[in-house]
């Protein structure tokens, strides 16, 4: 069974620059989440989809975050515009629904924002 | 309410010694805790979870224990070897739909 597949794995921009994270799920998986992992710190989930429509983004900071989930598959996340504070390892991860506890991570896109 | 602390921050272990990593939380409706692992540069990886109705799970060298009226539990790892050296994250869950909380993690490492 093939994993959660991101890209790019790394990325350097510049603060106010704009910057697109691609996740795709694993085959079958319903339910599909954006975390952010500082340096030092656990996770912090941004949104989840529960196909292509969002259940919580209370946490996704919404003017300058957005993401997507067209179709109820791949998932984009975007940042526009970056600022410092933005750096970090962006993590994808899937269930197979959200009564799922079991999540399935990507191996993260880490981001370097100058 | 919906933080999960975790100590210690880092861990040194010799090779076969046992590793403990202690969490607790204050939001008595999470029901669901479990433990994963995070290699450099991977995603985390469930470890083990345990529900509150449990006050141990095994699974081979790992166990976790709960108390539940401590509204604490732990990881303990059994005969410690380096290729345990990661960070571990506690994290603790609600109902089915509601988010799963991250401790700040634990970086572990098992010297030969």
């Amino acid at each position: 069974e093939a994993g959660v597949a991101q890209s790019p794995r790394y990325k350097i921009i510049e603060k106010r620059q704009s910057v697109a994270f691609w996740c795709n799920p694993i085959s079958g998986h319903a339910t599909l989440y954006w975390y952010q992992q500082i340096l030092g710190q656990g996770p912090k989930l941004l949104i989840q989809f529960q196909n292509n429509g969002v259940v919580d983004d209370s946490q996704l900071p919404k003017d300058r975050f957005s993401a997507e989930r067209l179709k109820g598959v791949d998932s984009t996340l975007k940042i526009q515009p970056a600022k410092l504070e933005d750096s970090a390892v962006y993590l994808c991860a899937s269930s197979w629904t959200s009564a799922s506890y079991e999540q399935y991570f990507g191996p993260g896109t880490r981001l370097t924002v100058t | 309410q919906q933080q999960v602390k975790q100590s210690p921050q880092s861990l040194i272990v010799q090779k076969g010694g046992i590793s403990i990593i202690n969490c607790a939380y204050e939001n008595t409706a999470f029901d669901y805790f479990p433990w994963y692992q995070q290699f450099p540069g991977k995603g985390p990886a469930l470890l083990i979870a345990i529900r509150p109705d449990v006050s141990e799970k095994k699974e081979g060298r790992f166990t976790i224990s709960f108390n539940k009226s401590a509204k604490q539990f732990s990881l303990h790892i059994m005969d410690s070897q380096p290729g345990d050296s990661a960070t571990y994250f506690c994290a603790a869950s609600g109902t089915s739909y509601d988010k799963v909380i991250f401790g700040p993690g634990t970086s572990l490492s098992v010297i030969p």
